[in-house]
């Protein structure tokens, strides 16, 4: 069964920089994977960060980066805001029209 | 401005069925392939789902293959989800979801719909 890892939670300072990682339970991550990136608040919907391990979409704003680290995908937030306490989950794709979610990572900044 | 719209859910016993609808608006629906999203209470996202632009391939995680059913209607930019024999742990909030980087990614999402299987 395919796992897909994320830190179970993160804390980062104002203005501080951040760097997330997604990985596979078996096996290394590579841009084969098409690696995204979502952020979610408790009771809204996901949005789009990331996709194609570091296309940025529409109107995010370049403190966020995508990139392979290593053998996993790597979501890199630079000068953290308040406002960027949120949830964050990667997804890779599997092939065959099936994404996977990883398990999130909860980000606080403080 | 790009919107898409989920409904139909609500409260369903368990063995019973539901449809969601999701209703695009603002971009080209039929070029898009789309997918749908649930979110347990407390819990994470899960890929649920997904279709073609054209609706001829369809794709479904192992929890829900063979009781849920994906489709869409190009000509009225919609999309649904018929969901069978539902259990306690398909309870959730349910996202449509457009794809995005030759449909493997989510870009925009709807607002969600909440699902209870309860007796």
């Amino acid at each position: 069964q395919t796992v897909v890892t994320q830190e179970p939670s993160f804390s980062v300072s104002p203005g501080g920089t951040v760097t997330l990682t997604c990985g596979l339970n078996s096996g290394s991550v590579s841009t084969t994977y098409y690696p995204s990136w979502y952020q979610q608040t408790p009771g809204q919907a996901p949005r789009t960060l990331i996709y194609s391990t570091n296309t940025r979409s529409s109107g995010v704003p370049d403190r966020f980066s995508g990139s392979i680290l290593g053998n996993k995908a790597a979501l890199t937030i630079t000068g953290a805001q308040p406002d960027d306490e949120s949830d964050y989950y990667c997804v890779l794709y599997m092939g065959s029209g099936i994404s996977v979610f990883g398990g999130g990572t909860k980000l606080t900044v403080l | 401005e790009v919107q898409l719209l989920e409904s139909g859910g609500g409260l369903v016993q368990p063995g019973g069925s539901l449809r969601l609808s999701c209703a695009a608006s603002g971009f080209t629906f039929s070029t898009y392939a789309m997918s749908w999203v649930r979110q347990a209470p407390g819990k994470g996202l899960e890929w649920v789902s997904s279709i073609s632009g054209s609706g001829g391939s369809t794709y479904y995680a192992d929890s829900v293959k063979g009781r849920f059913t994906i489709s869409r209607d190009n000509s009225k930019n919609t999309l649904f989800l018929q969901m069978n024999s539902l259990r306690a742990d398909d309870t959730a909030v349910y996202y449509c979801a457009s794809r995005v980087g030759g449909a493997k990614a989510f870009d925009i999402w709807g607002q969600g719909t909440m699902v209870t299987v309860s007796s």
